[in-house]
């Protein structure tokens, strides 16, 4: 049964950036496309983006500019980097599978609570 | 981007009622090579993450109870909840996978009348 943990270093101030890694368990990274979503607090869920653990990655338009994903096989996890944060960007991260035989999300993490603020 | 609403907002029913949420999308996501409907359904439950619930609009997820069922095709699709269990409070979310970046509809929060 594959597992995923959101893991990153706190709160965030405003301008700098947020990052986040996801560790996958109980199944190879080196398989399917992995995702991040996000959620801000009492709203509904923004899809951020995919990598497949080649490397390749679909980003969403509305935040190309600002987000980065690598993949490192070698521990079997997946990161998310956001720049230029602003309180905007506080919301709930996910990180999650996505299915290899069409692009619903199959797996989720718990989530991880990223604050943006002064 | 593919827009996805959902109706109603919220609603409220008796406990081994039937509770019905609808979800609208844009521009159609049936993929006429496969005849399949790129449609997912999912429940979050409150301080949780979302659960799989349905894929290809109609295809149960493993181990999810035969009381959710999926319908609909095209742009129109229906989550219907045949008997409302108590740990059935939640919210539910359609989504579109047919095309980048996949969105998500607003949500429809489900509580017990």
């Amino acid at each position: 049964q594959v597992q995923l943990q959101e893991s990153g270093p706190g709160p965030v101030k405003p301008s700098e950036t947020l990052s986040l890694t996801c560790t996958v368990s109980g199944g190879s990274i080196s398989s399917n496309y992995w995702s991040w979503i996000r959620q801000p607090p009492g709203k509904g869920l923004e899809w951020i983006g995919y990598i497949f653990y080649s490397g390749s990655t679909d980003y969403n338009p509305s935040l190309k500019s600002r987000v980065t994903m690598l993949v490192d096989t070698s521990k079997n996890q997946f990161s998310l980097r956001l720049s230029s944060v602003t309180a905007a960007d506080t919301a709930v991260y996910y990180c999650a599978r996505v299915n290899d035989s069409g692009n619903y999300i199959d797996c989720w993490g718990q989530g991880t609570l990223v604050a943006v603020s002064s | 981007d593919i827009g996805m609403t959902q109706s109603p907002d919220s609603l409220a029913v008796s406990l081994g009622e039937r509770a019905t949420i609808n979800c609208k999308s844009s521009q159609s996501v049936l993929y006429s090579s496969n005849n399949k409907n790129y449609l997912a359904w999912y429940q979050q439950r409150p301080g949780q993450a979302p659960k799989l619930l349905v894929y290809w609009a109609s295809t149960r997820e493993s181990g999810v109870p035969d009381r959710f069922s999926g319908s609909g095709s095209g742009t129109d699709f229906t989550l219907t909840i045949s008997s409302l269990q108590a740990e059935d409070v939640a919210v539910y979310y359609c989504q579109q996978y047919y095309s980048t970046p996949f969105t998500f509809g607003p949500g429809t929060k489900v509580d017990i009348k």
